[in-house]
């Protein structure tokens, strides 16, 4: 079965970079089937749409974070990463990664990962 | 830029009663890629409904969408205890966007 699991610092300074790693086990990240994304929700908030990236390596970026982020891709790991520069405490949220289908549906989630921002 | 604009925000309902949960959009959602998705507490999300009106795998046939263009609904026949949670619609037609959400709680 498909497992998602994010990894990375719960804990992050402003004006820091966010890094987060999701490890895909049970699946191939290599898959031409998937892409593969990034959701965050802030505490007690709504769904909003970080960045989607396919295993070659192309992106989607939501165009209101895109001057901060960046999404890779490891396939050798079979791993993907998140990267949020410049943080604030408006970034404190759960991070979700996750296996899409296209480029924007989301066929499954991982656990999601808290993230704080604070000094 | 679309906007999606669920309501109501919060249905109070008693189990076996029908819900009816709406999701508007501010312009025509493309080949009606519109989802929804079920949120428990403390939970990540879970798909229900992709392509507007198809169920995902796994989902029970009590859950149900239509609409097309800016408008679609979520129903669901009967609400089992299982059901109270938050829902969540998604156009993933361009880019991907979600609504705020409506939480269907016990009456």
């Amino acid at each position: 079965q498909l497992q998602l699991q994010e990894s990375g610092p719960g804990l992050v300074k402003p004006s820091e970079t966010l890094s987060l790693t999701c490890t895909v086990s049970g699946g191939s990240i290599s898959s031409s089937s998937y892409y593969w994304g990034w959701i965050r929700q802030p505490p007690g908030k709504g769904l909003e749409w970080i960045g989607s990236i396919y295993y070659s390596g192309s992106t989607y970026y939501n165009p209101s974070l895109k001057s901060r982020v960046t999404i890779s891709v490891d396939t050798s790991k079979n791993q993907f990463s998140l990267k949020l520069s410049s943080v604030t405490a408006a970034d404190t949220a759960v991070y979700y990664c996750a296996r899409l289908a296209g480029e924007w549906l989301v066929l499954w989630w991982g656990q999601g990962t808290m993230v704080t921002v604070s000094s | 830029e679309i906007v999606l604009t669920q309501s109501p925000g919060t249905l109070s309902l008693s189990p076996g009663e029908r819900a009816t949960l709406s999701c508007r959009a501010s312009q025509s959602v493309s080949s009606s890629y519109l989802a929804w998705y079920q949120q428990k507490p403390g939970q990540a999300p879970r798909l229900l409904i992709y392509g507007a009106s198809s169920r995902a795998t796994g989902i029970p046939d009590r859950f149900s969408g239509s609409g097309s263009g800016t408008d679609f609904t979520l129903t669901i026949s009967r609400l089992e205890p299982e059901d109270f949670a938050v829902y969540y619609c998604q156009q993933y037609g361009s880019s991907p966007l979600f609504g705020g959400g409506t939480k269907v709680e016990i009456k």
